[in-house]
């Protein structure tokens, strides 16, 4: 099975401030389409996950273009250019290459 | 409007037996894979189970591989998960997905509210 690392496991912020996280696979994300399955999901308090980026880079429908998902192969990073109050809540990746499908551990994000 | 209504989670005792179901409506069922992922008490993700569009193929995890079955019946817009043989360790809040892309992998673009279910003597 594909091991998902992230880091940090909590990450408090300050807003209108960056934030970045990162996620590492224990293998290679990229297909041979050239697509990286990748994904970034956001589960605020009391809430169901929510999609942000799929496809290592591609903000999902909704999405405010502050998050941004970049990376390649078995190194990804999740960044918010300024964070803001809504964003608190846990952040995981998840890789979508193959089954059995595997999540990060998590990364709690809240305000300073 | 997409819409994924979990429902039959219960109290079980191990070793006992649930059906979970997962009412979809608001874009063409049969064309999107569909899973289901759960999270453990104040824990994180865990995927379970997963199945094409047109059912003919299901995946599962590890832990459950053996005793959970999904299937879908795509004239109902719906997706079970048939969980037999259940442990303490099962007990979790279960959420169905639905694939972003129709005929594609498994990126999950809409969860549900989940369901509970707690398994315990």
């Amino acid at each position: 099975d594909i091991v998902m690392t992230q880091s940090p496991l909590s990450l408090p912020v300050t807003p209108g401030e960056p934030a970045s996280i990162s996620c590492r696979s224990s293998q290679s994300l990229l297909h041979s389409n050239g697509n990286n399955h990748l994904d970034w999901f956001l589960q605020k308090p009391g809430q169901s996950p929510q999609l942000l980026i799929s496809l290592g880079s591609n903000r999902a429908s909704g999405v405010p273009d502050r998050f941004t998902g970049s990376g390649s192969g078995t190194d990804f990073t999740l960044k918010i250019s300024r964070v803001e109050a809504e964003d608190v809540g846990v952040y995981y990746c998840m890789q979508a290459l193959q089954p059995p499908l595997t999540f990060g551990g998590g990364t709690k994000v809240e305000i300073k | 409007e997409v819409q994924l209504v979990e429902s039959g989670g219960d109290l079980v005792q191990p070793g006992g037996s649930l059906r979970l179901s997962c009412a979809a409506s608001g874009f063409s069922f049969s064309r999107y894979s569909m899973s289901w992922v759960r999270q453990f008490p104040g824990k994180g993700l865990e995927w379970v189970s997963g199945i094409y569009g047109s059912g003919a193929g299901t995946y599962y995890a590890d832990s459950v591989k053996g005793r959970f079955t999904i299937s879908r019946d795509n004239s109902k817009n719906t997706v079970f998960l048939q969980m037999n043989n259940l442990r303490v360790e099962d007990t979790a809040v279960y959420y169905c997905a639905k694939d972003e892309a129709p005929n594609s992998g498994w990126d999950f673009d809409y969860w549900g509210q989940g369901t509970l279910v707690t398994v315990s003597s």
